[in-house]
């Protein structure tokens, strides 16, 4: 049963702390995605990569965060410094273009991120 | 910029009743169109999906979902509701543009009472 993992599950940090999470997407696929949930902004789009060439990571704070694909098994996100205000929910999503486009998305169980 | 509105942000319905959530989007392109449900505290599930073809699409679950071009929509539906079906639905769309993210919409609380 293929599913995309996410690690850690669960985070707590004081501000000023690195954070990084984890993605292991579906093998074969060759898109994955960095979305965060908040109650407020609801589910922002932060990066995504194809063939593990960044395509779009016009969504994240540059200044603290950075995304990378060190191979095709591992997508990370990185915060440093953290600040209180990036609590949230981390989801991975990975997914295969197909010619016709992309299909479905499937979502990791996410990385709940709670920075004091 | 592409967005997806919905516009019910938090419904209540009874056990048995029936279910139609709302959802708008805002690209006159070709589009395609999905439902997602969170449970509480899991990750996002893909309850069914609109790519072309025949515009009532059945997702899983009861689910399904009417694409109409001419008013922008994608309302999801089911007949009858269960204490189970309680989670979070957001509907999401991705355009034809070559940007291969989902949008999001800001998602429906859907309380279901026994």
């Amino acid at each position: 049963d293929a599913r995309v993992t996410q690690t850690p599950r669960h985070k707590v940090t004081e501000m000023g702390q690195e954070v990084t999470m984890r993605c292991q997407p579906i093998l074969g696929h060759n898109t994955v995605f960095w979305y965060r949930q908040t109650m407020m902004q609801g589910l922002e789009l932060l990066a995504y990569f194809r063939n593990r060439a960044p395509l779009d990571d016009s969504g994240m704070p540059k200044d603290r965060f950075s995304a990378e694909m060190p191979d095709a098994t591992l997508a990370t996100l990185k915060i440093q410094p953290s600040e209180p205000r990036d609590s949230a929910v981390y989801f991975c999503a990975s997914g295969l273009v197909l010619a016709g486009g992309l299909g479905e998305q499937f979502f990791g169980p996410g990385t709940r991120l709670t920075v004091l | 910029a592409q967005s997806v509105s919905q516009h019910n942000h938090h419904v209540i319905l009874s056990e048995a009743a029936s279910l139609e959530l709302g959802c708008n989007y805002s690209y006159g392109g070709t589009v395609n169109l999905f439902w997602y449900v969170q449970y509480p505290g899991q990750h996002l599930q893909l309850l069914l999906k609109y790519f072309s073809g025949d515009p009532l699409v059945k997702g899983i679950k009861g689910f399904e979902a009417e694409f109409i071009k001419s008013k922008f929509s994608f309302n999801l539906r089911k007949p009858s509701v269960q204490w189970s079906d309680t989670a979070e639905y957001f509907c999401a769309s991705k355009d034809d543009t070559g940007r291969r993210a989902l949008t999001f919409g800001s998602g429906t609380r859907l309380q279901v009472q026994p």
